[in-house]
């Protein structure tokens, strides 16, 4: 079946590190690939996604690349921000037609000015 | 544009008593409807989807059960609350338009005691 493996947390980074929380996923065909965000005390909104391989989502500074050959599917941001506080999660979908989402347990990412 | 509601936001209920929570997507038809759990430190566990009026797949067995008597309104139920229960609960929607995305509501904190 699917899975989905991320980095365990706490993550607590300094404002204006470089951020990179790791997943990786097992999948049968051709996942599409997810990150979503949970701010304190609030449901899950997407942050970006991928379709295919080699596709790279970008959104508010964070990105991450659809890689094949390694299943991973990064989190990557330049530079954090105290707002980026948050538990992320990566997720795939398995693009049968019911757009199930398979969850990683999450990272907590605390960033401290 | 499509949003979703759910509700109550936050609930404490007995164990034993009964439970129901509610969902409801505006602005799109046809949408595939989730019931998500997220149980305290752990990640998110599909519970139901429905892809119509009236169709429920229940992914995990346990005490809980979904019912989509319109179109746009998904809701979760249990006769008799466990202790185990207790945890947030997301709603969520897609539709074939929006791509394998998933979007989820705001979340429902469900305690037990």
């Amino acid at each position: 079946g699917n899975s989905v493996t991320q980095m365990e947390g706490p993550v607590t980074l300094s404002e204006e590190a470089f951020l990179t929380i790791n997943c990786t996923y097992t999948a049968t065909g051709y996942p599409s690939l997810f990150w979503y965000v949970q701010y304190p005390g609030e449901g899950l909104q997407l942050l970006l996604k991928a379709t295919k391989a080699d596709d790279k989502g970008s959104n508010k500074g964070f990105e991450a690349t659809y890689r094949k050959e390694t299943t991973s599917f990064h989190l990557e941001k330049g530079s954090v921000q105290v707002s980026d506080s948050a538990v992320y999660f990566c997720a795939l979908s398995d693009n049968v037609g019911n757009e199930k989402l398979t969850f990683g347990t999450g990272t907590r990412l605390t960033i401290i000015p | 544009s499509q949003t979703i509601h759910q509700w109550p936001a936050t609930l404490v209920q007995p164990v034993g008593s009964p439970l129901s929570l509610e969902c409801t997507v505006e602005g799109t038809s046809n949408p595939n409807l989730y019931w998500y759990r997220q149980a305290a430190g752990r990640g998110l566990q599909l519970l139901f989807y429905s892809v119509g009026i009236g169709q429920i797949s229940s992914e995990v067995p346990q005490n809980l059960s979904a019912s989509r008597p319109q179109d746009r309104q998904f809701i979760l139920s249990s006769k008799k609350l466990l202790l185990s229960d207790s945890g947030f609960y997301l709603c969520a929607w897609s539709v074939v338009s929006s791509g394998n995305t998933i979007y989820f509501g705001e979340g429902s904190w469900l305690t037990v005691v």
